[in-house]
């Protein structure tokens, strides 16, 4: 079935990189997407990447995408305290538009 | 604004007492759903909603109902509240095509006694 699996904890320094990690099993999938939800505030989307693709990069995040491995990444450049929230990784499907299973979060806690 | 609101934001009441969470966007998105977010589980659908009055369950139906009389509203009915439904629930929304990103709601939390 589909899964979606993350690390529940990331902690960095202000200005360094961090790395959030995914990974799923289901290979159909056709989007993978990053959420960011911040204290008390529902999820915003950061980023997408196409199942085709194996890199996106937007300003300081760069997802890697290795479908071999089912593997996915969102790297934050110049982490700043502002980056600290959840973040979650989904996948969507082809055949039910708009429905994403997620993983189960990883709280990143930059520390200045 | 482009926004899906839900109502309330927070709200606690006792075992078996109907309740509803309200859910409203003005994207004149044709897809809906509902979410619950649980720690440790991250989101899982409840039931969606592809048009108005066309719904489905998603993964953790039980326990819930919903309605689609109209494009805008999607409301989340608990007709007999339990304990283990207190949890965080989103709304989204999507115009439905593959690369559209859903728009979620602020959430409300839901605590049940």
């Amino acid at each position: 079935g589909e899964d979606v699996e993350q690390s529940l904890f990331l902690s960095v320094r202000e200005g360094d990189s961090s790395v959030i990690n995914c990974t799923y099993t289901d290979s159909s999938s056709t989007y993978l997407y990053w959420y960011k939800q911040e204290p008390g505030a529902g999820l915003q989307l950061l980023t997408y990447i196409f199942s085709n693709m194996d890199m996106k990069q937007d300003q300081r995040l760069t997802v890697l995408l290795n479908k071999k491995d089912k593997h996915l990444s969102l790297r934050i450049a110049d982490t700043q305290t502002g980056d600290s929230a959840i973040y979650f990784c989904a996948e969507s499907f082809s055949g039910n538009t708009g429905k994403l299973i997620f993983g189960q979060g990883t709280t990143l806690q930059v520390k200045p | 604004e482009a926004q899906v609101t839900q109502n309330p934001r927070y709200l606690i009441t006792v075992t078996g007492k109907k309740l509803t969470v309200t859910c409203s966007q003005n994207m004149n998105h044709e897809y809906m759903s509902w979410y619950r977010q649980d720690p440790g589980l991250g989101l899982r659908q409840i039931y969606y909603s592809m048009n108005v009055e066309v719904t489905d369950k998603g993964d953790v139906p039980e326990g819930y109902k919903v309605s689609r009389k109209e494009k805008r509203n999607f409301p989340l009915i608990l007709e007999s509240p339990s304990p283990n439904q207190t949890s965080l629930y989103f709304c989204a929304s999507t115009g439905g095509t593959i690369n559209s990103p859903l728009h979620f709601g602020n959430g409300t939390r839901l605590t049940v006694t």
